[in-house]
């Protein structure tokens, strides 16, 4: 069974700048996570996806940040402008049900904002 | 949300058994305790969650107190693959009250030493 897939893998931007990750969660999972983990930190939720709609955006800033998931399957994650605070690496996540089941985490894209 | 605490860092000799604690004193009735590990530039990975009663997996073994303050995970036979950031979990509902979501804290270090 294929995993998470999440690219790019590395971004490197200036701020002010505009960047998108991109999220393929596993087959059939109808929920999807994304997290930001600042160095030394747990992974944070940012947001949930139950199929195309959102569960929980409580800690996305959306002022700059910004998530879809069109069709229920991708996810993309957009900053805009990305600020200096924003370096991390940002996690994607499915699961197959929304409260009892297991979290399969990607990759992870590092951002990192010069 | 229950709260968990966690020692920063341990280390293990490998081929010995690894016990990581977890306090979670406030925990309600209904909260499970997960455990996730991350392993260095890579997604977090699921290990092993429980209620009440002790549970075992190919990866590891979950020992709750009755009380359920507080519990333990046990890597039977720890090799230097394990080396990772252990987190531990207690699954609480977000703000909207009707979904649950995994709040990472800053983990423990286990290094397996040769």
């Amino acid at each position: 069974e294929a995993g998470v897939a999440q690219s790019p893998r590395y971004k490197i931007i200036e701020k002010r700048q505009s960047v998108a990750f991109w999220c393929n969660p596993i087959s059939g999972h109808a929920t999807l996570y994304w997290y930001q983990q600042i160095l030394g930190q747990g992974p944070k939720l940012l947001i949930q996806f139950q199929n195309n709609g959102v569960v929980d955006d409580s800690q996305l800033p959306k002022d700059r940040f910004s998530a879809e998931r069109l069709k229920g399957v991708d996810s993309t994650l957009k900053i805009q402008p990305a600020k200096l605070e924003d370096s991390a690496v940002y996690l994607c996540a499915s699961s197959l049900v929304r409260d009892t089941d297991t979290q399969y985490f990607g990759p992870g894209t590092r951002l990192t904002v010069l | 949300d229950a709260k968990t605490t966690q020692p920063t860092s341990m280390d293990c000799a490998e081929g010995r058994a690894a016990n990581l604690p977890c306090n979670h004193s406030t925990i309600s009735g209904n909260e499970y305790v997960y455990w996730y590990r991350q392993i260095h530039s890579q997604g977090p990975q699921y290990i092993i969650h429980g209620l009440k009663n002790n549970e075992t997996n190919e990866m590891a073994s979950l020992i709750i107190t009755e009380d359920r303050k507080s519990s333990t995970l046990i890597l039977p036979h720890a090799t230097l693959r394990d080396t990772a950031v252990y987190y531990c979990i207690v699954r609480a509902r977000n703000s909207g009250g009707s979904n649950y979501k995994l709040t990472f804290g800053k983990g423990t270090l286990l290094t397996v030493n040769p």
